[in-house]
């Protein structure tokens, strides 16, 4: 089955820096690659998502790339601020029937320091 | 939309009691999925429910999981003797019947003492 692996586990940016986040998949058939992010006590919240067919996409401070060739994504955000911290998780997954099952990485606690 | 909601919050237990959580999706959507969240851990896929029609399940769902949707709206998801390795954050997610986004409820906290 498909395995994510995400880099780093823990990402401490100052205010206003760039944070970026790695992922790896391992299953070429994955085509739909979201980022979530998770406050404390609350469920994943979608903030970008890309599909295979798309190299990069922005949505104002926050972009994904995608390289398919080497089978990694990454997350970047830029001009931080303090509510940005939180756990970002990448995810993949690939079509299988009418279901849309994600695998999520392990997670990157990202600390915005004032 | 009014969100993904999830019934309880939070749930203690002992161990080898039932428990059962309630999720009701984003009115509209017909796909639903079940997650479970371990501490420092990504969500991992439980099971998956097309209108009413469960149609795919992990490994993870033993026997003791059981899974429901019987009039294609909100869903049950019940644990039968329970296991202290069965702590865990359980989710709820919904989307469009052809839409790949996933929209995550605030999920049910499972603490089996």
């Amino acid at each position: 089955g498909e395995n994510v692996e995400q880099h780093p586990s823990t990402l401490s940016v100052q205010e206003g820096d760039s944070a970026v986040i790695k992922c790896t998949y391992s299953d070429s058939a994955s085509n739909y690659f979201p980022w979530y992010k998770q406050e404390l006590g609350k469920g994943p919240q979608l903030i970008i998502d890309i599909r295979s067919n798309v190299g990069e996409k922005k949505d104002q401070r926050i972009a994904v790339t995608l390289n398919k060739t080497a089978k990694h994504f990454s997350l970047h955000i830029t001009e931080t601020q303090p509510e940005d911290s939180a756990v970002y998780f990448c995810a993949a997954s690939k079509p299988s029937g009418s279901a849309r099952q994600l695998t999520f990485g392990s997670g990157t606690q990202l600390t915005v320091l004032p | 939309d009014t969100g993904v909601s999830q019934d309880p919050r939070h749930k203690i237990t002992k161990r080898g009691q039932n428990v059962t959580f309630r999720c009701d999706p984003i009115s509209e959507h017909n796909r639903l999925y079940w997650y479970r969240q371990t501490l420092g851990q990504g969500p991992e896929f439980l099971t998956y429910f097309q209108n009413e029609a469960q149609l795919e399940k992990s490994r993870l769902l033993s026997d003791r999981f059981s899974a429901e949707r019987p009039k294609g709206s909100f869903s049950t998801l019940e644990i039968q003797r329970t296991e202290q390795g069965d702590s865990a954050m359980y989710l709820c997610a919904s989307s469009r019947s052809g839409g790949d986004t996933q929209y995550f409820g605030p999920g049910t906290r499972l603490t089996v003492l």
